[in-house]
């Protein structure tokens, strides 16, 4: 059964900081990996998707990397702003089945 | 708007009542995905549609929930008899599956989400 760890649960850092999220998974055999953002009280917003023959996407200021032999993926947030500050979810997909395993997120504050 | 929308936007409801919430995805996406998801937790899958046919649903869908999607286009969520264990954010997902090899890089786009609360 896969199982998606998000480290840390909550995370404050002062605006103008780099950072990186962490997700791990433990089962290998993924099709994608996704991170979301969640604002409270609200749906979630896809920020990438990295298919499991690739080893990174970039975004604006977002990256994340993907190494599927140890389970890791992280998210990188380059120059954080205030406007950053939600909850950021990875999920995983398995092969041959649509049911996105999700973590439980990193909560994000960006100080100004 | 041409996001996913979700009605109501909350439901307060008494234990042994009833609830049925509406999903109405990305007007040419096929698929359908139901989510709930607890306070301070990941979302977590319920059942997904290709087209109207339901092709995956999880154990946590217990014979209280039953969902539809009659015409391929938005989807219906009923849980009868609820208990206070149901109270969670119910969210719908949509997406295109536009070929074999393009499934890998299928995004879901969510909706906002129903918030259910069952006194």
């Amino acid at each position: 059964k896969q199982e998606v760890t998000q480290i840390p649960a909550a995370l404050s850092v002062p605006e103008g900081e780099n950072l990186v999220l962490n997700c791990s998974f433990t089962d290998s055999a993924i099709y994608n990996l996704q991170w979301f953002r969640q604002d409270p009280g609200k749906g979630l917003t896809s920020l990438l998707l990295i298919q499991s023959s690739q080893r990174e996407q970039t975004s604006g200021r977002l990256n994340a990397s993907l190494d599927k032999s140890s389970g890791r993926s992280t998210l990188y947030i380059a120059a954080s702003q205030p406007g950053d500050s939600a909850t950021y979810l990875c999920a995983v997909r398995p092969p041959w089945h649509n049911d996105m395993r999700f973590g439980a997120g990193t909560r994000l504050t960006v100080k100004p | 708007d041409t996001g996913v929308s979700q009605d109501p936007r909350h439901k307060i409801t008494k234990r042994g009542q009833n609830v049925t919430f509406r999903c109405d995805p990305i007007s040419e996406h096929n698929r359908l995905y139901w989510y709930r998801q607890t306070l301070g937790q990941g979302p977590e899958f319920l059942t997904y549609f290709q087209n109207e046919a339901q092709l995956e649903k999880s154990r946590l869908l217990s014979d209280r929930f039953s969902a539809e999607r009659p015409k391929g286009s938005f989807s219906t969520l009923e849980i009868q008899r609820t208990e206070q264990g149901d109270s969670a954010m119910y969210l719908c997902a949509s997406s295109l599956k536009a070929d074999r090899t393009g499934g890998s890089q299928e995004t879901q786009y969510f909706g906002p989400g129903t918030r259910l609360l069952v006194l």
